[in-house]
């Protein structure tokens, strides 16, 4: 089965460093990602996908996210982290059995906190 | 064009009680699916239905049953609450032939004394 790994439940940057949020998959390569973030008291908003048409993609608000097969992730990067991107980080897969009607599976979580 | 529209926003519920969580779209999306979170556990997949007049278990369905009254509404009903029923629980959809893309609403927040 399917399963989804966030390292870090938390993860403190200061304002205007690198962030990297990391996320592996453990299955047959999927043929697709997501990245979704999460704001306080909102639902889950979609921030990037890998649908394989390139393993590099980019994302709302600067965020990024490289697929690399030889390690089985699918970490999200931002240059330079800004106050607003203080929030919940989701990855997910397609549950496995194919597409499964829709259904994904999802990481525990990493929460970015961004320090002025 | 509102999305994925959740009713209530919060609700306190007694032990024992029971309510229905209402969930719906106006996407045109054929699946549609339950989920709560709980802290450090992301999101586990209570119930989904895959199309109009279809439901089916997902990870966590012990307590809750859902209905698909039509294509655009979903509701989770939880007949006797309980206390770890307590939780933020969001309702999502997904358009045919979708590449797994989910649209989710705004959520509830419930809590079961």
């Amino acid at each position: 089965a399917q399963s989804v790994t966030q390292l870090g439940s938390h993860v403190s940057v200061s304002e205007g460093a690198l962030v990297l949020l990391r996320c592996n998959y453990s299955s047959s390569v999927p043929p697709y990602l997501f990245w979704y973030v999460q704001y306080p008291n909102q639902g889950l908003q979609l921030l990037l996908k890998y649908t394989s048409a390139a393993t590099l993609v980019k994302g709302i608000n600067g965020f990024e996210a490289e697929f690399k097969k030889s390690e089985t992730s699918f970490h999200l990067t931002k240059p330079s982290a800004h106050m607003s991107d203080a929030a919940e980080y989701f990855c997910a897969a397609p549950t496995a059995g194919g597409t499964s009607y829709g259904k994904l599976t999802f990481g525990q979580g990493t929460i970015l906190t961004v320090h002025p | 064009n509102a999305g994925v529209t959740q009713t209530p926003k919060f609700q306190v519920l007694k032990t024992g009680q029971s309510m229905t969580l209402q969930c719906a779209q106006d996407m045109n999306h054929n699946s549609m699916y339950w989920y709560r979170q709980d802290p450090g556990m992301g999101l586990r997949l209570i119930y989904y239905s895959a199309s109009e007049g279809t439901t089916d278990k997902g990870e966590v369905p012990n307590g809750y049953n859902v209905s698909r009254l039509n294509k655009r509404e979903f509701s989770l009903r939880l007949e006797s609450a309980a206390p770890s029923q307590t939780s933020v629980y969001f309702c999502a959809s997904t358009a045919p032939g979708g590449r797994g893309e989910q649209y989710f609403g705004p959520g509830t927040r419930l809590t079961v004394t």
